[in-house]
């Protein structure tokens, strides 16, 4: 298995943009979380996924940020209009309901993202 | 309430010594407990974690730890410090209970060690 796949790795963006991050989750898997990691709040839950059904996103920072997971194998995440305050790494995890106790998550490498 | 404290946002240990990370949970009911360790410029990677059983786990790298259900704490540890140790590490729980969200483990904030040469 591939692990986690987050795409892209950096990106750099004005403000003002849409940015739209992605994540494929490990397969057979069927819990996806989107977290926020910066220096000043550390690791931040922003939403997360049971069988692509969104569970709980009270971390989700404002309007400006939507999450969608259209199927098993697929999510985005999307900032709409980005800020700078919006620059962090943002990973993806996911894992296996029956085996958060064995293995907990398996994290993507996140893709750092900058607003300039 | 689920939530995890980790008191020291760093850490500094001479290669050689031991060292330890502490960590502090609250949970409802028997916990499941995890450290994670994440290198420069990766995500974060499984270390090791404790579900029932013995109250020392042992892990990858030489590392360690201990659950102590009375002072609700799992601290990490590990013998001897390497430099390639140096890394930010954190630690997460989840409750047992079946009652609870099921799926999710609340993190620290997380801990920097850094261990010279």
């Amino acid at each position: 298995d591939a692990g986690v796949i987050q795409s892209p790795r950096h990106e750099v963006t004005e403000m003002g943009q849409e940015v739209t991050l992605r994540c494929k989750p490990i397969s057979g898997h069927d819990y996806l979380f989107w977290y926020r990691q910066t220096m000043m709040r550390g690791l931040e839950l922003l939403i997360y996924f049971n069988n692509n059904v969104p569970i709980d996103d009270s971390g989700m920072p404002e309007d400006r940020f939507s999450a969608k997971m259209p199927n098993a194998s697929f999510s985005t995440l999307k900032i709409q209009p980005s800020e700078p305050r919006d620059s962090a790494v943002y990973f993806c995890a996911s894992s296996f309901r029956g085996r958060v106790d064995v293995y907990g998550y398996t994290f993507g490498s996140g893709t750092r993202l900058t607003v300039v | 309430a689920q939530s995890v404290a980790q008191p020291e946002d760093q850490v500094n240990v001479a290669e050689g010594n031991p060292l330890t990370v502490k960590c502090t949970y609250s949970v409802s009911g028997n916990p499941y407990l995890f450290w994670y360790v994440q290198y420069p410029n990766r995500g974060l990677q499984f270390l090791l974690k404790y579900i029932t059983g013995d109250n020392l786990v042992k892990g990858s790298y030489g590392f360690e730890a201990e659950f102590n259900k009375s002072q609700t704490s799992f601290h990490l540890k590990k013998p001897s410090a390497l430099v390639s140790d140096s890394a930010l590490y954190f630690c997460a729980v989840r409750s047992a209970d079946r009652g609870s969200t099921l799926g999710r483990l609340y993190f620290g904030r997380g801990t920097q060690l850094t261990v010279w040469p």
